[in-house]
């Protein structure tokens, strides 16, 4: 089955500066690539997804990059502010298309 | 529109006992998942179903049980609670199609067995 790693488990940067979480992947044919954010107390949200099809998608101040002959993507935070703080996960859909696995997390911490 | 709930909130169980969680949504999503999440292992998929009448196993299916009767409820049972069950357990649903596969998410159980 597919196994998703993802580094760092946690990151702290200065608000302003850029955060990047990476993940890998071990299944070349996995398609779908999303990132869910997790509020303390609450369940995961979508963020930001990307396909096989590209290799990069932007959506105001975050963006995610993908390369899928070293099958590993990262998710790029710029100009971070307090309100990003959170845990984020990366994931990769299964071959069927019936599920994702996840990987472990990133707690990310902006300091004001 | 609540999207998906689950009841309870919270519950804490003696080992052994025996316990229901229930997921609803009401957004006519095909497709369920439940899930325990666990410190620095992220999401866990315990089952899943595509649809009413329909549950498959997931990473870690041993000691839970699902039950998908209605297309808006996925039911997650434990019948011998044991410490090594407590999480918190997350139900998703989605609606799937080729290459996409946006999964929302309830608010979380939080279960703990003694």
């Amino acid at each position: 089955g597919e196994n998703v790693e993802q580094h760092p488990s946690t990151l702290s940067v200065q608000e302003g500066d850029s955060a990047v979480i990476k993940c890998t992947y071990s299944d070349s044919a996995s398609n779908y690539f999303p990132w869910y954010k997790q509020e303390l107390g609450k369940g995961p949200q979508l963020i930001i997804d990307i396909r096989s099809n590209v290799g990069e998608k932007k959506d105001q101040r975050i963006a995610v990059t993908l390369n899928k002959t070293a099958k590993h993507f990262s998710l790029h935070i710029t100009e971070t502010q307090p309100e990003d703080s959170a845990v984020y996960f990366c994931a990769a859909e299964d071959n069927a298309g019936n599920m994702l696995t996840f990987g472990g997390g990133t707690r990310l911490m902006v300091k004001p | 529109n609540a999207g998906v709930t689950q009841t309870p909130k919270f519950r804490v169980l003696k080992t052994g006992q025996s316990m229901t969680l229930l997921c609803a949504q009401d957004m006519n999503h095909e497709y369920m998942y439940w899930y325990r999440q666990d410190p620095g292992m992220g999401l866990r998929l315990i089952h899943y179903s595509v649809g009413e009448g329909t549950t498959a196993k997931g990473e870690v299916p041993d000691g839970y049980n699902v039950s998908r009767l209605k297309k808006q409820n996925f039911l997650l049972g434990l019948e011998s609670a044991a410490p090594s069950q407590t999480s918190v357990y997350f139900c998703a649903s989605s609606y799937v199609a080729q290459h996409y596969n946006e999964q929302f998410f309830g608010p979380g159980t939080r279960l703990t067995v003694l």
